[in-house]
């Protein structure tokens, strides 16, 4: 079972808000990744977990701030986002992070910032 | 800067045809080439991956790789309305797991 799970599906938020995107693996992944989706453009890496270390932070601004509590989640924390961080948010995970591996997807979130 | 170039497209094939989607990468260190499709609206959906030079086949889908060249394709043979998709081709780079995505080739399979 290849699946990658996030939550929520939607979301809407102010620019004052805090909200936090959750991702969710039971394949025994030790890699999750967060990548951003604008439209008619590919995926962006934001940020990479190996073993519950970060290990590639792709300067992100610091109102994006990740964070793996175990093996299995993901979370996004969002706080003042700008109506330019609109989004489809991807969650991915792979069983290592050796430069080998294939990437699994999660469905996203589609994030709409006002 | 790495970078992987796709032909945006669109492409249009006739159903039962064979679609042919190319990609080039600039990063001669590059290990393994991974084809998704991505429906609109959808998240990326692994359909092949290819690491050694020469063709991969899976079903109605082949992969195609020459390092040489820095060049990997996609075939796919008896194209089905349902195959039409934006196609992604993902290079990685030596080291850490970072995917690089070229910006997508749009195909339509006409009925």
């Amino acid at each position: 079972d290849t699946e990658v799970t996030q939550t929520p599906k939607h979301l809407v938020m102010g620019m004052t808000n805090k909200k936090s995107l959750k991702c969710e693996q039971h394949m025994g992944h030790r890699a999750m990744y967060w990548y951003k989706q604008k439209a008619k453009k590919p995926p962006e890496l934001m940020f990479v977990y190996s073993y519950e270390k970060l290990s590639i932070n792709e300067s992100v601004p610091s109102r994006f701030s990740p964070e793996c509590p175990n093996s299995s989640l993901l979370n996004l924390h969002l706080h003042a986002l700008q109506p330019e961080d609109s989004a489809l948010y991807l969650c991915a995970s792979s069983p290592e992070d050796t430069g080998r591996e294939t990437q699994y997807f999660g469905p996203g979130t589609r994030l709409l910032v006002l | 800067q790495k970078e992987v170039e796709q032909n945006s497209g669109p492409l249009s094939v006739p159903e039962g045809a064979i679609a042919s989607l190319n990609c080039t990468y600039s990063d001669r260190g590059s290990q393994s080439f991974f084809w998704y499709r991505q429906y609109s609206g959808k998240s990326p959906e692994l359909i092949m991956f290819i690491y050694s030079n020469g063709d991969k086949e899976d079903g109605r889908f082949t992969a195609q790789l020459n390092k040489a060249s820095q060049y990997v394709s996609l075939l796919i043979r008896d194209s089905q309305p349902s195959d039409s998709a934006t196609y992604l081709c993902a290079v990685n780079g030596g080291g850490a797991n970072n995917l690089f995505f070229g910006t997508g080739t749009r195909l339509t399979v006409i009925p």
